[in-house]
C-alpha cells in the first residue's frame, strides 16, 4: 500500500541553526500538509501546500517556516533558525484532494529535538 | 477558535468488551469527522471517517455521528490487547485544516 514515507526519522539541532525536514507524498496526491506534535500534547497544523504554493497556514507557521516542493517528488519543510520549543514530532500527510471526505495519510514523523 | 473536545482517561476495558469513545466539537461547520490511532511515539493512522449522521460501520469498529449534538463517537467492539492506543477525533470543516483533539487513552486489559 503506498505510504508518505519522512526523513530523518531523528533529527539533532542545536539552538539557531537551520534544519530541513524531507517528505515524500503518496504520488497521486496533491494536498500536502506539515503537522507537529510537541511531546504530551496535541497534534496541530502547520501549513496545507496544492500547487507550489501555500494554501493555508496556521498562527504556529510564522517566518522562521517554509516549505517547499522542490522537485516532482518531495516536500520539505525548513525552519531557520530552531528554537527549543521547536523540539517536536513532525507529520506529514497528504491527501489526494482537498474535499472534505478525503482521508489525509500521515507519515511516521520526523522527531526534532533542539539543543 | 476551534475546540475539539475528548476526555484523555484512560479508559480501561476488558478484553472483548465494547470501548466507547466520545469527542465533542465546536465548529457547527465541521462537515467531517475523522478517527486516528496513535500507538505511543509514533504517527496518527486513520481508522475511519464519518460525514452523515447516524452509525458507519467498519469491522469492528462503528463511528456514531449527530451534528445537532456536535457529538462524535467510536465504538470498538470485541476490544483487543492491541487496540491499545489514544484515539484522536478530528473534524473537518469542508477543505480546512484537520483539527485534532488530545485524545482518549483506551487500554484494553488481557
Amino acid at each position: 500500500e503506498p505510504e508518505v514515507t519522512q526523513t530523518p526519522s531523528h533529527q539533532v539541532t542545536q539552538m539557531g541553526q537551520e534544519v530541513i525536514l524531507r517528505c515524500v507524498p503518496i504520488s497521486n496526491h496533491l494536498y500536502f500538509y506539515w503537522y507537529r506534535q510537541i511531546l504530551g500534547q496535541k497534534v496541530e497544523f502547520l501549513v496545507s501546500f496544492y500547487n507550489n504554493e501555500i494554501s493555508e497556514k496556521s498562527e504556529i507557521f510564522d517566518d522562521q517556516f517554509s516549505v517547499e516542493r522542490p522537485d516532482g517528488s518531495n516536500f520539505t519543510l525548513k525552519i531557520r533558525s530552531t528554537k527549543l520549543e521547536d523540539s517536536a514530532m513532525y507529520f506529514c500527510a497528504s491527501s489526494e484532494d482537498r474535499a472534505y471526505g478525503q482521508p489525509q495519510h500521515f507519515g511516521d514523523g520526523t522527531r526534532l529535538s533542539i539543543l | 477558535q476551534k475546540e475539539v473536545e475528548q476526555n484523555s482517561g484512560p479508559l480501561s476495558v476488558p478484553e472483548g468488551a465494547i470501548a466507547s469513545l466520545n469527542c465533542t466539537y465546536s465548529d457547527r461547520g465541521s462537515q467531517s469527522f475523522f478517527w486516528y490511532r496513535q500507538y505511543s511515539g509514533k504517527s496518527p493512522e486513520l481508522i475511519m471517517f464519518i460525514y452523515s449522521n447516524g452509525d458507519k460501520e467498519d469491522g469492528r469498529f462503528t463511528a456514531q455521528l449527530n451534528k445537532a449534538s456536535q457529538y462524535v463517537s467510536l465504538l470498538i467492539r470485541d476490544s483487543q490487547p492491541s487496540d491499545s492506543a489514544t484515539y484522536l477525533c478530528a473534524p473537518r470543516g469542508g477543505n480546512t485544516p484537520l483539527v485534532f483533539g488530545k485524545g482518549t487513552r483506551l487500554s484494553v486489559i488481557a
